[in-house]
């Protein structure tokens, strides 16, 4: 059974860090692209970023870019996100993702873990 | 960036209902597009992917149609399961974008 566990989320104030860590198991985890999704509150789904199976390339949104890094770490099936200079607007549910076998969208999907930038 | 435009962005509907969601691309994705369901306090749920092509496990009442710019997520006939917030996604290109949303609500 896929599962996939979020863990790092918190409050912290704006400009500070925080990383996101996402535990996998019950696949293959090099094998497949992996990314984040967040929900802000009362918002819609925003994709944020993904990472492909071997770590070799990496995609980000816009409102991410230089600021949040993505990586993967498969010897222990976890996939991150390193959030620097964090903003009020980046306060959400952030969701880890699994690719389906094919590529581009999302068949598993974590509960999420709750980041809030605050002062 | 491809934006990606929904409408409506709610709609009221009864049990039994058939039910039309319509996902715009601001630019031709082919048949990259995918949908998702989601609903308040649970990870979002995958539907439809390639446009047309639905997930194992999903109800069949679920369809998908359309190509390049236009497509349609079609609810054949509404369950009482069904009502939650329904999102359209492309991945023909970086980055990956969503729809905003449609929320179906109980008349």
């Amino acid at each position: 059974e896929v599962q996939l566990l979020e863990s790092g989320g918190g409050l912290v104030q704006p400009g500070g860090s925080l990383r996101l860590s996402c535990a996998a198991s019950g696949f293959t985890f090099s094998s497949y692209t992996m990314g984040w999704v967040r929900q802000a509150p009362g918002k819609g789904l925003e994709w944020v970023s993904v990472i492909t199976g071997s770590g070799g390339s990496s995609y980000y949104a816009d409102y991410v870019k230089g600021r949040f890094t993505i990586s993967r770490d498969n010897s222990k099936n976890t996939l991150y996100l390193q959030m620097n200079s964090l903003r009020v607007e980046d306060t959400a549910l952030y969701y880890c993702a699994k690719d389906t076998p094919q590529g581009g969208s999302s068949d598993y999907w974590g509960q999420g873990t709750l980041v809030t930038v605050s002062s | 960036d491809i934006q990606m435009t929904q409408s409506p962005s709610s709609l009221s509907a009864s049990v039994g209902d058939r039910v039309t969601i319509t996902c715009r691309a601001s630019q031709g994705i082919s048949n990259w597009l995918a949908w998702y369901q989601k609903k308040p306090e649970t990870a979002p749920k995958f539907l439809i992917y390639a446009a047309s092509s639905l997930q194992s496990g999903v109800p069949s009442r679920f369809s998908g149609s359309g190509s390049g710019t236009d497509f349609t997520l079609t609810i054949s006939c509404l369950q009482p399961e069904d009502f939650a917030t329904y999102y359209c996604q492309q991945y023909n290109s970086y980055p990956r974008t969503f729809g905003g949303g449609t929320k179906v609500e109980i008349k």
